[in-house]
């Protein structure tokens, strides 16, 4: 079946430790995003791909990486310059076009120790 | 910049009520306009769409339509069940402008 994939589901993080959170589709989608979502502040875009090799920041991009190295793949590194990465994190991936609905995996939750 | 705002909530309901959840959007453009949902503990899931005005997007007996005159594409449900509790998101997505998302209501529906 087609879909997307995250993983882990549940990630854990030091202080001042870098952890990358892994998206794959095998959707045929050319273009990817990360989201980040906390209580009562709805879904904010951290960074999007609309073709291999380039990237574009999205409204909280700081803190945040990625790459975008296959059409499939689409890593999110969170660093240590991210103060408060405790939060739920999604992943989508959607055809070009305005009229293409984005499609979500389940998510990633990551809690510093 | 372009915006959608939507009821928050959050919303308790009884089983077999009428539900209706009100968007607004911002008119700049033609935009495509979206209704997402989230069960506990998974990512969206696309719920219905339309992409032009007078259009009506229907799924699993949730209906929306898409209102010029008014910038508002409102979900409604004639009688809503237990399984329907989760957090429902409304959201635009224009040119070449990135997805833009209500913040969400949380809907809880109690036998």
């Amino acid at each position: 079946d087609g879909g997307i994939t995250q993983s882990p589901k549940y990630l854990f993080r030091k202080e001042g430790q870098n952890v990358t959170l892994s998206c794959e589709q095998n959707l045929n989608h050319d273009a990817m995003y990360w989201y980040r979502q906390d209580p009562g502040q709805g879904l904010r875009l951290i960074y999007y791909s609309q073709i291999v090799n380039d990237f574009q920041k999205g409204d909280i991009a700081e803190g945040y990486s990625v790459s975008r190295e296959k059409k499939e793949s689409f890593p999110l590194t969170v660093t240590s310059a991210q103060k408060n990465p405790t939060a739920f994190y999604l992943c989508a991936s959607s055809f070009t076009g305005v009229d293409q609905p984005q499609h979500f995996g389940d998510g990633t939750r990551l809690s510093i120790l | 910049g372009n915006s959608v705002t939507q009821m928050e909530g959050p919303v308790t309901l009884s089983e077999e009520a009428f539900l209706t959840i009100n968007c607004t959007y911002t008119a700049t453009g033609y935009p495509s306009l979206f209704w997402y949902v989230q069960y506990p503990g998974e990512g969206l899931q696309l719920l219905l769409k339309a992409t032009k005005a007078d259009d009506k997007g229907s799924n699993k007996g949730f209906e929306a339509t898409y209102r010029k005159e008014t910038t508002s594409f409102h979900l409604e449900k004639g009688s809503v069940q237990v399984s329907d509790s989760a957090v429902y998101f409304c959201a635009r997505q224009g040119g070449s402008e990135k997805l833009v998302f209500g913040k969400g209501m949380k809907l809880t529906v109690n036998p």
